[in-house]
């Protein structure tokens, strides 16, 4: 199948610098990403969708200014975590979508803030 | 620190035993669905999906049942392995209104040896 590659797999940072997670689609090409967030023991909580070349749409509660979402090329999509906080540590996890194609996800980023 | 959150509902099997997760969906419109298996500490896997004018698709060892009846889905595993221990969700979509899943809330399946 497709392969979505996500980088890092692990960030510890401290608590004010900025991370940001690259999402790759390596063999097919992306119209659309989304962003997801993941809490322990729970489920996947959408954060934002992306299409190729137009602003991101985030879900309500979602701040884009701290959640900082670029989609510039149809393989890349990066998601920036703005001034990180201990509240911000989660798991992170990229998809991918191309035209007729079905939806492949990353391996994660998990964020650690001190 | 760690947030505290809802523990996933856990599901317990012996190894070569047929597994069942369960899940119930709530909007009506869905006509698309996925189970996702996830590893700890990876993203989700795709198992197999199912369309909303079938009840009923076979994989490999996997058959995901469809009842839009009462909004539930179900995924059943045959002769289930200690690699199947993951957490598996349920995941809803309208396919004409964009491609965004609605997840469910998870179930870890744990396969005894």
């Amino acid at each position: 199948g497709a392969v979505v590659s996500q980088h890092p797999s692990w960030v510890i940072c401290k608590s004010g610098t900025s991370v940001k997670i690259e999402c790759r689609s390596l063999d097919f090409q992306a119209t659309t990403m989304f962003w997801y967030r993941q809490f322990p023991k729970q489920s996947l909580m959408l954060m934002a969708t992306s299409n190729e070349g137009s602003k991101a749409t985030y879900e309500q509660g979602v701040e884009k200014d701290k959640f900082l979402i670029n989609h510039a090329s149809l393989t890349l999509s990066t998601l920036t975590v703005t001034s990180a906080h201990p509240e911000d540590s989660s798991f992170y996890i990229c998809s991918a979508q191309g035209v007729g194609e079905k939806l492949f996800f990353g391996s994660g980023t998990q964020l650690s803030v001190l | 620190g760690e947030s505290v959150g809802l523990h996933l509902p856990t599901l317990s099997v012996q190894e070569g035993d047929n597994s069942i997760i369960n899940c119930a969906y709530s909007n009506s419109a869905s006509d698309y669905f996925i189970w996702y298996k996830q590893e700890s500490g990876k993203g989700p896997q795709f198992i197999i999906d199912i369309r909303s004018n079938m009840d009923k698709r076979q994989g490999q060892r996997v058959t995901v049942l469809l009842n839009k009846t009462v909004k539930h889905l179900s995924l059943q595993i045959a002769a289930t392995q200690p690699g199947d221990s993951a957490v598996y969700f349920c995941a809803e979509n309208i396919e004409n209104a964009g491609n965004m899943l609605t997840f469910g809330g998870g179930t870890r399946l744990m396969v005894k040896p």
